[in-house]
């Protein structure tokens, strides 16, 4: 069965700092792949879908930015933290062809 | 652009009772599926039940069950004989049966905090 993996669990980083969160799935080929963020009291907003390797489509403007370098593989990054990228950051999958998302266990990350 | 409205930001239900969570979406598509996801303290996302709306007949999986109102726009949860873990967060979804990127991208309401009292 597919399995999603997020790396890490929590992240307290300064503002100006840079970031990188990893989500990395098993079981399961050419997935599609989806960045969502929750903050605090709110439901989840996509911030990135990728179909393959090196695809990314952004939803939202912002300081983030996604890559795909393998096909297990999508990465969240910032070269500049701000105090409202905190929040819940969940990675999830589809199948192709398969409307159903299953999500990861989420990075908890805190921006002083 | 889709939209899924949860009416109630928080609801409680004593346990082995019946609740029943509200959603109502908008959208101009014809085709489409609806979801109910939970997230518990954990918050780690579970789907808990789709629907997809070409089928008239409501979803069910165990103590869970839909009412699928496709005119009026409306999905609601009921949730059987409420168990204590059973409390979570709970939110609607939408997505429509075809995105041209060829992804399939999730529309989710604002969710409903559900308590189970003992």
């Amino acid at each position: 069965s597919q399995t999603i993996h997020q790396w890490p669990a929590t992240l307290v980083q300064p503002v100006g700092s840079p970031l990188s969160l990893e989500c990395t799935v098993e079981g399961t080929s050419n997935p599609n792949l989806y960045w969502y963020r929750q903050a605090a009291g709110r439901g989840l907003q996509l911030l990135f879908y990728s179909v393959g390797i090196g695809q990314i489509s952004s939803e939202v403007p912002q300081n983030l930015s996604a890559s795909r370098p393998q096909d297990r593989q999508f990465i969240l990054s910032s070269k500049k933290l701000l105090l409202s990228d905190s929040g819940f950051y969940l990675c999830a999958l589809s199948g192709t062809g398969v409307n159903e998302q299953f999500f990861g266990p989420g990075t908890r990350l805190t921006v002083l | 652009a889709q939209t899924v409205t949860q009416s109630q930001p928080e609801m409680s239900v004593q346990e082995a009772e019946t609740v029943t969570l509200s959603c109502t979406y908008d959208t101009s598509e014809s085709n489409y599926y609806l979801f109910w996801y939970k997230q518990p303290p954990s918050r780690q996302m579970i789907l808990v039940i789709r629907q997809e709306a070409y089928k008239q007949q409501n979803a069910t999986e165990n103590r869970f069950s839909v009412n699928f109102q496709k005119a009026a726009k409306s999905f609601s949860l009921k949730i059987s004989d409420s168990q204590l873990g059973d409390t979570a967060m709970y939110f609607c979804a939408f997505m429509a049966a075809y995105s041209g990127a060829g992804s399939y991208q999730l529309t989710f309401g604002k969710g409903t905090k559900l308590s189970v009292i003992p």
